[in-house]
C-alpha cells in the first residue's frame, strides 16, 4: 500500500564512501524528485525526473547522480562522502502539474 | 531571485484559530501550495491555491493573493495533533519545480 517508498531509511557512513538510495512509487505518476532537507529544515530540490528523462538539475555537486531505471524507480547515488552531505534525502512523485507532491519517508543520512 | 518570507514559528493554544502568512518573490508564478510536517515524517500535502480567493478543506483553509505576491494559511479548531512544521511553496517556472520556504514550526497547546 506505501506510496512513495525509499531505502534505507537511516545510513550512517565515512567521510570518501560512495552510497546509493533507492525510490519507488506506485501511484503511476510520471514525474519524480529527489529532495535534500538540512537540519535547520529547509527542504530544497535536487533532481526531477519525468518518464525517464531528466528535467531539474539544480545546483548540486557532480558527486549526486540520480538514475531512472524507469518511471516508476529513482535512485540517488553519492560518489565520496563528504561531512556537509549530512542531511534527511526525500523522494517525492507527483501527476503532471507537481503542486501536489507525494513524499516518501526520508533517508537520513550521517557523514562521520 | 527567489525567496519565501513565513514566521519561524507560531504558538497556539488548542481549539483557536492560527494565520501562518507567506510572502514569496519568484520569477515564474503558478501557484503557491502548502505542507505538513511532523517531527521525523516526511512532508504532506495540505493545499494549493493556483488562482486568488480561497480554498477549504475541512478544518484548514489556504488564501493566495496573486497581486501582493501573498498568502496563507488558516488553521481552524486547533488541536495537539496539529503541531507540526508548515511550509509554503511555490511552484514556478517549468518542470514542476516547487520551492519551499524555510517553514513555521507550530506549537499548539492545552
Amino acid at each position: 500500500d506505501t506510496a512513495v517508498s525509499q531505502t534505507p531509511k537511516y545510513l550512517v557512513t565515512q567521510m570518501g564512501n560512495d552510497k546509493s538510495i533507492k525510490c519507488e512509487q506506485n501511484l503511476g505518476h510520471d514525474t519524480m524528485y529527489w529532495y535534500k532537507q538540512d537540519s535547520k529544515k529547509f527542504l530544497k530540490i535536487m533532481f526531477s525526473y519525468n518518464n525517464k528523462e531528466l528535467i531539474i538539475n539544480e545546483t548540486v555537486p557532480n558527486r549526486f547522480s540520480p538514475k531512472s531505471p524507469d518511471k516508476a524507480h529513482l535512485n540517488l547515488h553519492i560518489n565520496s562522502l563528504e561531512l556537509g552531505d549530512s542531511a534527511v534525502y526525500f523522494c517525492a512523485s507527483s501527476p503532471p502539474r507537481g503542486e501536489t507532491q507525494y513524499f516518501g519517508p526520508g533517508t537520513r543520512l550521517l557523514v562521520l | 531571485g527567489q525567496s519565501l518570507e513565513q514566521p519561524s514559528e507560531v504558538t497556539a493554544v488548542e481549539g483557536a484559530i492560527v494565520q501562518i502568512n507567506c510572502t514569496y518573490q519568484t520569477s515564474g508564478f503558478y501557484g503557491l501550495s502548502w505542507y505538513q510536517q511532523h517531527d521525523g515524517g516526511a512532508p504532506t500535502f495540505l493545499s494549493y491555491n493556483g488562482l486568488d480567493g480561497l480554498e477549504e478543506t475541512g478544518r484548514f483553509s489556504s488564501f493566495l493573493s496573486r497581486s501582493d505576491s501573498y498568502g496563507y494559511l488558516l488553521l481552524q479548531e486547533l488541536q495537539m495533533k496539529d503541531s507540526a512544521s508548515y511550509f509554503c511553496a511555490v511552484l514556478s517556472g517549468g518542470y514542476n519545480k516547487l520551492i519551499f520556504g524555510a517553514g513555521t514550526r507550530l506549537a499548539v497547546h492545552p
